[in-house]
């Protein structure tokens, strides 16, 4: 069963950056990392292969989002730049359920602050 | 992008009732990309329904997924006390997904 376990949460300052890490413990054929606000609902950020080839952003994060992939450690990371009151949220890696346009296996969220 | 509506926002009801979940969609999904999610308190989201009406594994038999076009239905058939969360349904477009806001079921 593939598990995959997020870095620990985080507080950032406005304009600051954050990355959040996403450890696989089996094979997955992409990742997609996925944003809940307090209180709000599901927001998808966009789509990486971990082995490698370019990732697929959601447009609003065009230019602020940037997702790597590290093979040799299984682990994916999301960095988010340029953060303002509103990125506060618990992030989400996900993995693809392959062929179905959904998500089967979550990690287990990452909290990231945005505060002055 | 579609846009995803879900009804109601909040259902009130009571356990061994049967809970109907809706999930309208602004475009037709016609690639079966529809799936369902429960969320419960502090929790992430557990995949129940992909491909319209495919039962992720696990998932008891009492939940079921209908429905084509826009309009698309989550059917949970005697509700149990550990159902009473939030459900999202989500779609796959040509290179985005989409989110609905979500309807909260509660205990009457």
């Amino acid at each position: 069963q593939v598990q995959l376990v997020q870095s620990g949460a985080e507080v950032k300052k406005p304009g600051a950056s954050v990355k959040v890490s996403c450890k696989a413990s089996g094979y997955t054929f992409y990742l997609h990392w996925v944003r809940q606000a307090p209180g709000q609902g599901l927001e998808w950020m966009g789509i990486i292969n971990p082995s490698g080839g370019t990732p697929t952003y959601a447009q609003r994060f065009q230019g602020r989002l940037t997702m790597t992939s590290d093979t040799s450690t299984s682990t994916v990371n999301m960095e988010l730049s340029s953060l303002r009151s509103e990125d506060t949220a618990v992030y989400y890696c996900a993995r693809d359920l392959y062929g179905s346009g959904s998500f089967d296996i979550w990690g287990q969220g990452t909290m990231v602050t945005v505060s002055s | 992008e579609i846009v995803l509506t879900q009804s109601p926002g909040t259902l009130s009801l009571s356990p061994g009732e049967r809970a109907t979940l809706s999930c309208r969609a602004s475009q037709s999904i016609n690639n079966n990309y529809l799936a369902w999610y429960q969320q419960k308190p502090g929790q992430a989201p557990r995949l129940l329904i992909y491909g319209v009406s495919s039962r992720a594994t696990g998932i008891p038999d009492r939940f079921s997924g209908s429905g084509s076009g826009t309009d698309f239905t989550l059917t949970i058939s005697r509700l149990e006390p550990e159902d009473f969360a939030v459900y999202y349904c989500q779609e796959h477009g040509s290179s985005s997904y989409t989110f609905g806001q979500g309807t909260k079921l509660e205990i009457k």
